[in-house]
């Protein structure tokens, strides 16, 4: 098994540039979550799916979307990049949304937006 | 004023030492996690807990759900202890969803 997967893994995209970051986990997860880690702060959250079909804003959403194609992949999009929005991205997954579920966590993506 | 707060940020031991990293909580949480950020930064996750002690290996994490404090402890650390650990609380006033600390950069040195 793989676990869960990111794509790309280091972007530089320029100012008002889109992309999109594909995430696919192959454990039968049914949540996924997209999370921005920055220097000095701790991880934070972007969006995330509890379920097939069904996404939420997390604390930090300004900026981008999420698609939940399937059970197995959870896509975050920039739709216009900003220099804010330089961070390492990272995707994970959780059996369920729930206190004691452990959330696997993808290998990361380092996007800097010039 | 962050939710979930780490001391040390930075610490830096000798191989062998007994280590220690303390995290506090400001919110309400369900349970709490500790979590290992490897130097090529992949995560995993070491321990979830609500309530006492967990033992995996040479790691140990106790909480105390009263004080609003959890601590890890690394015994007979080793370099390849090194890396970024995480505390993270499952915050009930943020929908359960968790709360993360800003790391504690662990150096062992041989």
């Amino acid at each position: 098994n793989a676990g869960v997967t990111q794509t790309p893994k280091f972007q530089v995209l320029k100012t008002g540039q889109s992309m999109t970051l594909q995430c696919a986990q192959d454990m039968n997860h049914n949540s996924m979550y997209w999370y921005r880690q920055d220097p000095g702060m701790g991880l934070r959250l972007i969006y995330y799916s509890a379920s097939e079909g069904t996404t939420d804003k997390g604390e930090v959403p300004n900026g981008y979307n999420v698609s939940r194609l399937n059970k197995r992949e959870f896509s975050l999009r920039l739709e216009s990049a900003a220099p804010s929005q330089t961070s390492v991205y990272f995707c994970a997954s959780s059996a369920r949304d729930r206190a004691y579920n452990e959330q696997f966590f993808g290998p990361g993506t380092r996007l800097t937006v010039l | 004023k962050n939710e979930v707060e780490q001391s040390p940020q930075n610490l830096t031991a000798q191989e062998g030492e007994f280590i220690t990293i303390n995290c506090s909580y400001s919110v309400g949480i369900s349970a709490l996690h500790w979590l290992q950020q490897h130097p090529g930064g992949g995560i995993v996750s070491l321990f979830m807990l609500s309530s006492g002690k967990k033992k995996h290996g040479r790691l140990i994490a106790t909480i105390n759900i009263q004080e609003k404090h959890s601590s890890l402890h690394i015994t007979a650390s080793h370099p390849r202890d090194s890396a970024v650990y995480i505390c993270a609380g499952r915050s009930m006033e943020y929908g359960n969803k968790l709360v993360f600390g800003a790391g504690t950069i662990l150096r062992v040195k041989s």
